[in-house]
């Protein structure tokens, strides 16, 4: 059973704050993650990809793999209150299979 | 990212009745399509997937009777509930991934809420 965990929160942050958003899988052939956004009532969107062991930047948002763990990470710096929504982990199936396992997902409230 | 278009964005249809969802992809010349539903406060569950030229894939537990995909061009893939029921009300979204480029990702389109009364 391919499984992507994730902390559902909610994960409160004040304004200005690191959030960090965390993610596990169990499919160790995986080679592809993903961060989407998703925020009420919308479709996700895609934010951050990686594929290397390591840390990844774009702007505000860091993404960490380490694959020997399994773990892969989101780190949002100097939160703001338009980055409250949900956030899906999802990780590709081993044997390269284009279909995509999603997290639950974790959700954000950044107060000001 | 890429532009996903998906029509229509919402619609209300009695139970019994069909409804016909359209996905297009914008940006690329042939891609992957697929379909998901999401319940409130529930994750994506992946319906299905779609290519052009061939039989969609479906998901396990997935009625392919009831939830018709036609991949009708290298970028269009519609959704078709058929009789539809109340428990059918959900929102559902596609995605889709450009062929061959190896990265997996995939782009959403804004998806349609579906009601059933």
């Amino acid at each position: 059973q391919k499984e992507v965990e994730q902390n559902s929160g909610p994960l409160s942050v004040p304004e200005g704050a690191i959030a960090s958003l965390n993610c596990t899988y169990s499919d160790r052939g995986s080679q592809s993650f993903f961060w989407y956004r998703q925020y009420s009532g919308k479709s996700p969107e895609l934010i951050m990809s990686i594929y290397s062991n390591g840390d990844k930047e774009d702007g505000r948002f860091t993404a960490q793999l380490n694959k020997a763990s399994q773990y892969v990470s989101l780190l949002i710096r100097d939160s703001q209150p338009s980055d409250s929504a949900t956030y899906l982990c999802a990780v590709n199936e081993e044997g390269g299979s284009e279909k995509l396992v999603f997290g639950k997902g974790t959700k954000l409230t950044v107060n000001p | 990212g890429a532009v996903v278009s998906q029509h229509p964005s919402w619609v209300i249809c009695k139970s019994g009745t069909s409804v016909k969802i359209e996905c297009r992809s914008l940006d690329f010349q042939a891609t992957t399509m697929f379909w998901y539903r999401q319940f409130p406060k529930q994750s994506l569950m992946l319906m299905a997937t779609s290519n052009e030229g061939s039989k969609a894939t479906y998901e396990q537990g997935v009625e392919k009777d009831k939830f018709l995909i036609n991949h009708a061009s290298l970028t269009l893939s519609t959704l078709t509930v058929t009789s539809a029921h109340p428990e059918d009300s959900s929102f559902y979204i596609c995605s889709d991934s450009p062929v061959g480029d190896g990265t997996y990702e995939q782009y959403f389109g804004p998806g349609t809420r579906l009601t059933v009364t």
